[in-house]
């Protein structure tokens, strides 16, 4: 069964570094998003993608937040200049339609040193 | 701002009896729902949805009710197995107005031998 993957698993850096999620969506799919969670919280929009664009993005997707789809499988997540509470889990998901069942990643956890 | 609400964070249920989630919403634009199944270090994992159109939907062990004039859903699960323990969590969007998906702060069900 098709499912969408996430690299790395775990992410430690330094706060004012840059970091970059990886996903790779369900091939057929054509709507990409990024979630994500802090620990026992819950899980929070940030942003979608269709159309090689942004159709989407939640106030915490500011400036220092980024995504690309570089070539036909990759979809990813760059943080410019992380912050301590940029610790969380992020979670990639796709769908063949809008909003549609969205199919989740196993998450990237992100820690911020 | 808690748009979707579920408001026991546990609940225990013996092995073969009925389980009961539910989620409360506020926002009257939400037009689908879904439910979500997750497991630790694993992303959610979509188990049913229902559109507002209908106000019950079944998929083998699982139902969902929906109660629009209540602004209430809730998830049946019959009968219950030790795989079914897992953090639940309620979800809403509103499909002509955006892509977002906003999720409750889950609900973690013990299912009990």
């Amino acid at each position: 069964e098709p499912e969408v993957t996430q690299t790395p698993s775990h992410q430690v850096t330094q706060m004012g570094q840059e970091v970059i999620l990886r996903c790779v969506p369900i091939s057929n799919h054509l709507y990409f998003y990024w979630y994500r969670q802090i620990l026992g919280q819950k899980v929070e929009f940030l942003v979608s993608f269709y159309n090689n664009e942004i159709s989407e993005k939640s106030e915490i997707f500011d400036d220092q937040f980024s995504v690309e789809r570089p070539d036909g499988s990759n979809f990813t997540l760059k943080i410019r200049s992380t912050k301590l509470e940029d610790s969380a889990m992020y979670f990639c998901a796709s769908s063949p339609q809008r909003v549609y069942e969205q199919y989740f990643g196993p998450g990237t956890r992100l820690t911020v040193t | 701002d808690q748009q979707v609400k579920q408001n026991s964070p546990s609940l225990s249920v013996q092995e073969g009896r009925i389980s009961i989630l539910n989620c409360d919403y506020t926002n009257s634009m939400f037009d689908y729902f879904l439910w979500y199944k997750k497991y630790p270090a694993e992303g959610p994992t979509f188990l049913i949805s229902i559109s507002s159109i209908k106000d019950k939907n079944e998929d083998g062990r699982f139902t969902v009710f929906l109660n629009k004039s209540a602004k209430h859903l809730s998830l049946h699960i019959v009968p219950s197995q030790p795989g079914d323990s897992a953090v639940y969590f309620c979800a809403a969007s509103s499909m002509n107005r955006d892509d977002k998906i906003i999720f409750g702060k889950g609900t973690r069900l013990h299912i009990l031998p």
